[in-house]
Formats: C-alpha cells, sequence, structure tokens
C-alpha cells in the first residue's frame, strides 16, 4: 500500500502557483520522497525529489517539513499543459531492496483559464 | 540522450494469444521495471530486472507473465495466451543503479 495520503483533486488558475500537498507521517529516515505526474495517461514524467532538505529544479520545488511528515510541491506559474496526475511517493533509494514504486491514487490537478 | 523507449505502442491481440512488450532502457541505464495500469486504475509494480536477473517479480501474476532482460537487447514482458483482463497499459521505467527512474511511453495493450 501507498505510504502517503493526498487530495483526491484540485484545480489552480492559469499562471498562479499551485501547491499540491503530501502527508506521509510514517515515513523512515532513509525514504525519500519522489514527485511524478502522468498527463493524459501517457508515461509517468519524474518531477522532482529529496530526503530532507528543500529542492527546487526546472519544472517545480519541493518543500519539506521538518519532521519530514508531509511535503508540498509547487509549480510555480501552472499552465494548462500542467494538468495531469500527480504521485507522491516514499521509497528507499539506495538500498538493496528493489526500489519500486508505489503509486496512489494521486492528486488529480486541473489548471483552469 | 534518447528517452526510454517502448514498442510496440499499441498491440492488438485475440485471446489466447501471445503478447511481447518490448523496452529498451535509456543508455548507461541498467535496472529496468515493468509496470501496469489496468483502465481506471492506479500504476501497479510488476517486476524489476537488472541484466539477466531478476531481482524482484513480486507484482508478477503467478502465471502467463514472464519477464527478461538479456546481456544484449531490449527488457521483453512477455504475457501467454492472454485474456480480456490484461487489456491494459504496460509501461517500463529504467533507471542507473537504483535512482531515479524513468518511464517510456507505453504500449496499450487490447485484448479481443
Amino acid at each position: 500500500d501507498a505510504k502517503t495520503t493526498q487530495p483526491t483533486s484540485m484545480d489552480c488558475a492559469e499562471g498562479r502557483a499551485a501547491n499540491l500537498p503530501c502527508n506521509h507521517s510514517t515515513i523512515s529516515g532513509n525514504e525519500y520522497v519522489y514527485w511524478y505526474r502522468q498527463i493524459h495517461s501517457q508515461g509517468p514524467q519524474y518531477i522532482i525529489h529529496g530526503l530532507k532538505n528543500n529542492e527546487t529544479n526546472e519544472m517545480a520545488s519541493l518543500i519539506i517539513t521538518e519532521d519530514r511528515k508531509s511535503s508540498t510541491l509547487i509549480l510555480p506559474h501552472a499552465t494548462l499543459r500542467d494538468t495531469a496526475v500527480y504521485y507522491c511517493i516514499v521509497r528507499v533509494q539506495y538500498y538493496n531492496q528493489g526500489g519500486k514504486l508505489i503509486f496512489g491514487q494521486g492528486t488529480e490537478l486541473s489548471v483552469k483559464p | 540522450n534518447a528517452g526510454v523507449m517502448q514498442n510496440p505502442r499499441h498491440l492488438v491481440r485475440r485471446r489466447g494469444q501471445e503478447a511481447r512488450l518490448r523496452c529498451s532502457p535509456m543508455k548507461g541505464h541498467s535496472h529496468v521495471y515493468w509496470y501496469r495500469q489496468l483502465p481506471e486504475e492506479g500504476l501497479k509494480f510488476m517486476v524489476y530486472l537488472q541484466k539477466e536477473n531478476i531481482i524482484d517479480e513480486s507484482g508478477m501474476p503467478k502465471e502467463r507473465f514472464s519477464a527478461e532482460f538479456p546481456k544484449e537487447g531490449p527488457s521483453i514482458l512477455r504475457i501467454q495466451q492472454v485474456v480480456r483482463g490484461d487489456s491494459a497499459a504496460y509501461f517500463c521505467a529504467s533507471s542507473p543503479q537504483q535512482e531515479t527512474q524513468y518511464f517510456g511511453p507505453g504500449t496499450r495493450l487490447l485484448v479481443l
């Protein structure tokens, strides 16, 4: 079972920041937080990941709380093309136990004009 | 650097036939994962392979499904004697070591 909890759906106005929350209260010390998205049933697209520090790349920012029990993915200026299902996943990275991703239901983000 | 490639993108089979799905990982990636997405459902892990080895097949159905990742060539997911319930999107992902997984575009299998 997925170790994360996300809202089922969210709306965001085009051009505004989209803030997608994720709860992972049972996260272990060696587990990373990963975010992927899936647009129109295409292959999942990697967005960003982090362990405990906040991270930023060209796509998004990831804010992880100090206790690591929750995080927020921020799309700074959402566009219509960001409409997708966003998945928050926790997984062990550098540990020889397979590294499979366990997808939950994700958050369906609708960016509206 | 080309991404993960999967072919065919669409595959139609009649019940009882065999389906072969191919996945070419990104250059430099030696780890391959297969996932399945049934209609209106989430993505489910099937199997994790490294070159010539199956590392984790905990998500594979016990019968009719097999996977390989030979020393040379793509990874193959093989489904024997397909049934309608096998209709789904099958996604392959690859990674260098056990790091970030990058997904291919998927193969849509339709069983008539």
